[in-house]
């Protein structure tokens, strides 16, 4: 089955203090995954893709196969880094098509003053 | 260039009625998925399309439907309206470019069912 684990329902950290969102998936082949961001009362946006490997506002995320795990990574954490964060795992429908997004449920990033 | 559009932003309607939604994707992008999130089962995949065409369909019940136009654009319906619709719909948008299956989303259309 084609699934996006995310373990925290929030995170709360000071900020400067290094932050890590968890992410763990279940896909048979290989995955293509994603980070979205949604700071509040904005649209959902693309923060990552792990094929880029680029670093973007300061975060990172790294994908290993072995662990099933793309977690996403920021050293110093910023109060404007207060959002929900979604993994996300594009996923293989009928077709061969990947036009489908399997999305976590989410963690919400608090960064305290 | 300018983002996912989607119309109208806010819906109330009454159970048993049904209702349209649009959705404008980023000029160029061939590829709009729809998604419905709600606080309880988070964000799900509805639908795909692509040329016109629905490649990909998510697990819900055939009240949920949808369409693209040739030039993209793309509505979803859903008849029989059911309280438990209430939701927030999501489109995105998709390049296909680079074989990546990245997708940008519209602000949304908050759909209350009473």
């Amino acid at each position: 089955a084609q699934r996006v684990t995310q373990p925290e329902k929030l995170l709360s950290v000071f900020k400067g203090a290094p932050v890590e969102l968890k992410c763990n998936y279940s896909y048979s082949g290989s995955p293509e995954l994603f980070w979205y961001v949604q700071y509040s009362r904005q649209r959902l946006q693309l923060l990552l893709r792990h094929i880029s490997r680029e670093s973007i506002k300061g975060f990172t995320a790294d994908l290993n196969k072995g662990e099933t795990s793309f977690h996403l990574k920021k050293p110093f954490a910023q109060e404007e880094d207060s959002a929900m964060y979604y993994c996300a795992l594009s996923g293989r429908g009928y077709g061969g098509s990947q036009g489908n997004l399997i999305f976590g449920k989410g963690t919400k990033l608090s960064v305290k003053p | 260039k300018a983002g996912v559009t989607q119309t109208p932003r806010y819906l109330i309607k009454t159970r048993g009625q049904q209702v349209t939604l649009s959705c404008s994707p980023i000029s160029g992008h061939r590829s709009v998925s729809w998604y419905q999130q709600t606080p309880g089962q988070g964000l799900q995949f509805l639908f795909e399309y692509f040329s016109e065409t629905q490649r990909n369909k998510g697990n819900f019940p055939g009240r949920f439907s949808g369409r693209q136009f040739s030039n993209s654009r793309s509505e979803m319906n859903v008849s029989t309206l059911e309280l438990g619709d209430s939701a927030l719909y999501l489109c995105a948008s998709s390049p296909l470019t680079g074989g990546s299956y990245e997708q940008y989303f519209g602000p949304g259309t908050r759909l209350t069912v009473t």
